[in-house]
């Protein structure tokens, strides 16, 4: 099956820093989505992005799907961004998610 | 528009007891998918239904079965529970192959 590689495991920024999340995937995807899990467990879709860039606020996302990676960037962090960002992706719709990389911002 | 709901939030069963958990899809989402996430991993996928039939099933034993239903609700039934089948499970709605949107899950503790 497909496998998803998310780094790194764990970040740590001080209040207005940038910072990219990186997602490798084993094999060709037609579905690719980022969600950012909240600490009561809501999963809240971020981008659904099997190729291309998009922008959504300090957040934006890009896939290479040819090169089988996806980043995600997040500019001027807030404490409000603190979670587990999850990367996930599929033929369909049946996700295959990675472990997640668990976001800490300090004020 | 509704979005994703589940129930119940919690919920604590023993070893061997069978559990029920229920899932109502985003209005106008016609595709039930389950999810299992053990604590500190990402989510894992059970099954998925369309249209009330199975389309497609994770790597989990047969004891873990489920319902869509007409109006495209569903259930998540776990049979002779586990001590290791305590997780967050999550219940996610698109309209076919789209993005999916999800529940806020229900905590499962076997004991």
């Amino acid at each position: 099956g497909i496998q998803v590689e998310q780094s790194p495991p764990d970040l740590i920024l001080q209040e207005g820093a940038n910072s990219t999340l990186r997602c490798n995937f084993s094999d060709s995807v037609n579905n690719l989505q980022w969600f950012h899990q909240n600490p009561w467990g809501q999963l809240i879709n971020l981008f659904y992005i099997p190729s291309g860039t998009k922008q959504n606020g300090r957040l934006s996302a890009t896939t290479v799907a040819t090169e089988r990676y996806s980043l995600l960037y997040i500019s001027s962090s807030q404490t409000t961004d603190s979670g587990v960002y999850f990367c996930a992706v599929g033929r369909g719709n049946k996700l295959v998610f990675g472990a997640g990389t668990i976001l800490r911002v300090k004020s | 528009e509704t979005g994703v709901t589940q129930s119940p939030t919690h919920l604590i069963k023993t070893r061997g007891q069978q559990v029920t958990l229920r899932c109502s899809s985003q209005s106008g989402h016609n595709t039930v998918s389950w999810y299992q996430q053990a604590l500190g991993q990402g989510p894992q996928f059970i099954f998925q239904y369309y249209r009330e039939e199975e389309n497609g099933r994770g790597n989990f034993p047969p004891r873990f079965s489920g319902l869509q239903f007409p109006n495209y609700s569903s259930e998540l039934n776990v049979n002779a529970l586990e001590l290791d089948d305590s997780a967050l499970y999550l219940c996610a709605s698109s309209w076919g192959k789209d993005t999916q949107y999800f529940g806020p899950g229900t905590r499962l503790t076997v004991l």
